[in-house]
């Protein structure tokens, strides 16, 4: 079992629409979930980052967590064009993991179609 | 507020070669981890360094070693180049300083690394 799970895609939505993209993860003590966007030859990006269980909103963006299933997720509202990227689910594990060691999934891609 | 730098940004090296990226953190950051990235896959974890020390290894072979320097900018090193060390190569830094185990991580650009 990989210890962070995404599926590959592409993931493909109508501009306007909500896109949700899902994660699951193995360690059950992790504590820390990010997602990162990452356009095709640059670098990951930081935007939504969750700690505690339930909705986190920022913008267009709402992360949810649920420990007990271990599964995170993303919800883009109004998509647009330019949210057509790979989206990667990062944990951090528990603090008896050590430090900040991120694992990534192999990331989601999703296409925002006009 | 300067963010990660990486350097160089592209590099074409021969089989067997040894190879040296470098890495500055973004301003405030005490620490630098590396990452291997496939075409495809997510980042993979080589190693973090903090207070100049090794901290955290990945299943990365010894051809891969780096460097953390006072001012906490890093090198990654690797020796021995084979053609499956092509990938990008990212450095990410952090404020671990005091236990900070949730600090996000916040990615350079990348080094494209192609071995051939």
């Amino acid at each position: 079992q990989k210890e962070v799970e995404q599926n590959s895609g592409p993931l493909s939505v109508p501009e306007g629409a909500i896109a949700s993209l899902n994660c699951t993860y193995s360690d059950r003590g992790s504590q820390s979930f990010f997602w990162y966007r990452q356009y095709s030859g640059k670098s990951p990006e930081l935007i939504m980052s969750i700690y505690s269980n339930g909705d986190k909103e920022d913008g267009r963006f709402t992360a949810q967590l649920n420990k007990a299933s271990q599964y995170v997720s993303l919800l883009i509202r109004d998509s647009q064009p330019s949210d057509s990227a790979t989206y990667l689910c990062a944990v951090l594990p528990g603090l008896t993991g050590g430090g900040n060691k991120l694992t990534f999934g192999t990331g989601t891609q999703l296409k925002v179609e006009l | 507020d300067a963010g990660v730098t990486q350097s160089p940004t592209h590099l074409i090296k021969t089989r067997g070669q040894q190879v040296t990226l470098r890495c500055s953190p973004k301003s405030g950051h005490d620490t630098v981890s590396w990452y291997q990235q496939a075409l495809g896959q997510g980042p993979q974890f080589i190693f973090q360094y903090y207070e100049e020390e090794e901290r955290q290894r990945g299943n990365f072979p010894d051809r891969f070693s780096g460097h953390q320097f006072p001012n906490y900018s890093s090198e990654l090193n690797v020796n021995a180049l084979l053609l499956g060390d092509s990938a990008l190569y990212l450095c990410a830094s952090s404020l671990f300083r005091g236990g900070n185990y949730n600090s996000p991580l916040h990615f350079g650009n990348g080094t494209r690394l192609t071995v051939t």
